[in-house]
């Protein structure tokens, strides 16, 4: 069985402040990981993915993880945030030939003035 | 130009009603899914169809049954009810067991 765990429900952090949001995840096969973000009264929006290759991977608006395999993560990080960014960030693995999503249980990004 | 929609947004009702959420996706996709997301925003996987058949039925009450008339489609029907479906369902797509893209959501309140 698969499953994920994002130890911060909540991060608060000063705008232009770096952030590393954490996510460790536990499988017996191999893993497709997932960060998907969604902002206040809105619907999930996918934010980045690895599925191989590289191990790190990023997104359009400044953000980049790393799956780590031996240490079984896949970091959230990104050297400057915005207020924009304010939202809550999940995230999620699937099996190579599974169709189902296991989410973790998000962490709240608060940025501060 | 939405890829997946959902109607309604919102779906205010009273316990024991019948009420249906509906899904479309214009991706292309084979493979669609309910998700249930609740008021401590964490999402559980309901259903998945692919290819209209039904890959994916969670430990989730018969009350609730979806429909897939066709590949772009995935329709959800709940009966009689309750006040523990209040929640926000989110349906999805994705090509065979690829990327899942998410659509707005219905945000339900049972009264």
């Amino acid at each position: 069985a698969q499953s994920v765990t994002q130890l911060d429900s909540q991060v608060p952090v000063f705008e232009e402040a770096p952030v590393e949001l954490r996510c460790n995840y536990s499988s017996s096969v191999s893993v497709y990981l997932f960060w998907y973000v969604q902002y206040p009264n809105q619907g999930l929006q996918l934010l980045l993915k690895y599925l191989s290759g590289s191990t790190l991977v990023e997104s359009i608006n400044g953000f980049e993880a790393e799956f780590n395999k031996s240490q079984t993560s896949f970091h959230l990080r990104k050297p400057s945030v915005h207020i924009s960014d304010t939202a809550e960030y999940f995230c999620a693995v699937s099996g190579d030939s599974s169709y189902k999503l296991i989410f973790g249980s998000g962490t709240r990004l608060l940025v501060r003035p | 130009d939405t890829a997946v929609s959902q109607t309604p947004k919102y779906l205010v009702t009273q316990m024991g009603n019948d009420k249906s959420i509906k899904c479309e996706q214009n991706l292309g996709h084979d493979t669609m899914y309910w998700y249930k997301q609740d008021s401590k925003k964490f999402l559980k996987i309901m259903f998945s169809y692919n290819n209209k058949e039904l890959i994916i039925n969670e430990t989730v009450p018969n009350r609730f049954s979806p429909k897939s008339p066709d590949k772009a489609h995935l329709n959800l029907h709940i009966n009689s009810l309750e006040l523990g479906d209040s929640a926000v369902y989110f349906c999805a797509s994705s090509p065979a067991a690829g990327t899942q893209y998410f659509g707005p959501g219905t945000r339900l309140l049972v009264l």
